[in-house]
């Protein structure tokens, strides 16, 4: 079955630390892949998407991602958090074939950041 | 330009009730997308509206969930004869395309709670 993972639910981090969150698919070709953040109170905000070509995508906020099709995995990086990161973060996906437009999300990933 | 809007910001009903939610996409965007964000479900995809087209309702959880989008603009979210298990955070989006690599931009969110 088509699926995202996100195998961490909770991750704390000290500030000034670098970050990694996981985000696995199971699709029989790669989709679109995103990360969404969604801090508190406030709507889902695009931190970065890949479609195709350089595996390693740049966003916004500091943060980076790779893909690595060999792994099946979009992990989302950052080297040094700062204390605004603090959010819960969502790994999405829209199959590219097919007639589904919209986002499959994974469970999220809530990050802490100690000061 | 403005963002994605949502009204209410908040709505607490009775089991039994019958609710609307509104929301205001971006303007210029063809692709709408209606999602639920709950404790027990995480971020589920509720129905999807592209321009003219007959809407993706596969989301939809139940008949009595309903939307429709008038004029190719606002739309709302109908939630008949409520049930305490459909309290969530309801979440529109909206892309400027219906292609899978568009990026949604997310409103605010309606929290609906049911007594």
């Amino acid at each position: 079955a088509q699926s995202v993972t996100q195998p961490d639910i909770h991750i704390t981090v000290s500030e000034g630390a670098s970050l990694e969150l996981r985000c696995n698919y199971s699709y029989g070709a790669t989709p679109y892949l995103f990360w969404y953040v969604q801090s508190p109170g406030q709507g889902l905000q695009l931190l970065l998407k890949y479609f195709s070509g350089d595996t390693l995508v740049q966003g916004i906020k500091g943060f980076e991602a790779e893909f690595k099709r060999s792994q099946s995995s979009f992990n989302l990086r950052k080297p040094s958090v700062h204390w605004s990161d603090a959010a819960e973060y969502f790994c999405a996906v829209v199959p590219i074939s097919g007639s589904a437009r919209q986002l499959t999300f994974g469970s999220g990933t809530q990050l802490t950041v100690l000061p | 330009g403005a963002g994605v809007s949502q009204s209410p910001s908040n709505k607490v009903t009775e089991k039994g009730k019958d609710v609307e939610l509104r929301c205001d996409p971006i303007s210029g965007h063809t692709a709408l997308y209606w999602y639920r964000q709950s404790l027990g479900q995480g971020l589920e995809f509720l129905i999807y509206f592209q321009g003219n087209s007959a809407p993706d309702k596969s989301g939809l959880p139940s008949d009595r969930f309903s939307a429709e989008r008038t004029g190719g603009s606002v739309s709302t979210l109908t939630i008949q004869r409520t049930q305490q298990e459909d309290s969530a955070v309801y979440l529109c989006a909206s892309s400027l395309g219906g292609s899978g690599n568009n990026e949604q931009f997310f409103g605010p969110g309606t929290r609906l709670t049911v007594l």
